[in-house]
């Protein structure tokens, strides 16, 4: 049963603490995506890989947030340091992508719940 | 810069209607779009999805219609279930240039179907 896994779950950490959120995508997928749901916004992409480099995070506020894949198996979110605002539902999803596009519609983790207080 | 919109925060409908949402885009480099269903405590799952090349695409209960002259698509349930009260998310991609493959999702629209 192929899923995205994202852990942890659920994440309470006091305003200024480091966050890391971790994905394991689909095995042979190589594109991997990380959104953040918020009300205003719905969902935000802040990220992308493809064949693990990044393709674009303009979404993401470069000063404390960082992404980056170590290898095929392991994409990961940081952010540092945290504050009240970051709190939202962030999501992974991962891909089968192609210079001509995505082969497949993209398969998401159940998310990571990130309350800073 | 909200490149797709879905206008609509919420709609309510009866048991066996029909169920209509919509989705408006501005960026004319989409040429894919898909639409994503997202249960409470969930990720969301791929739904349905349709291609520029054509303007209506069709699975069991639902269907999704695409007007690329005015960047407008929608998602047509029916008849809907109560099973079918979630949030739906359209997105959108281009298939080409350097952001190939990248999904821009609307903000949703919360269904819920009455008994």
């Amino acid at each position: 049963d192929a899923r995205v896994t994202q852990t942890p779950r659920h994440k309470v950490t006091e305003m200024g603490q480091e966050v890391t959120m971790r994905c394991q995508p689909i095995l042979g997928h190589n594109t991997v995506f990380w959104y953040r749901q918020t009300m205003m916004q719905g969902l935000e992409l802040l990220a992308y890989f493809r064949n693990r480099a990044p393709l674009d995070d303009s979404g993401m506020p470069k000063d404390r947030f960082s992404a980056e894949m170590p290898d095929a198996t392991l994409a990961t979110l940081k952010i540092q340091p945290s504050e009240p605002r970051d709190s939202a539902v962030y999501f992974c999803a991962s891909g089968l992508g192609a210079p001509t596009g995505l082969h497949t519609e993209a398969f998401f983790g159940q998310g990571t719940r990130l309350t800073v207080v | 810069d909200q490149q797709v919109k879905q206008n609509s925060p919420s709609l309510s409908v009866q048991e066996g209607r029909i169920s209509i949402l919509n989705c408006d885009y501005t960026n004319s480099m989409f040429d894919y779009f898909l639409w994503y269903k997202k249960y409470p405590a969930e990720g969301p799952t791929f739904l349905i999805s349709i291609s520029s090349i054509k303007d209506k695409n069709e699975d069991g209960r639902f269907t999704v219609f695409l007007n690329k002259s005015a960047k407008h698509l929608s998602l047509h349930i029916v008849p809907s279930q109560p099973g079918d009260s979630a949030v739906y998310f359209c997105a959108a991609t281009a298939r080409g240039g350097t952001s190939y493959g990248k999904l821009t999702f609307g903000q949703g629209t919360i269904l819920t179907v009455h008994p």
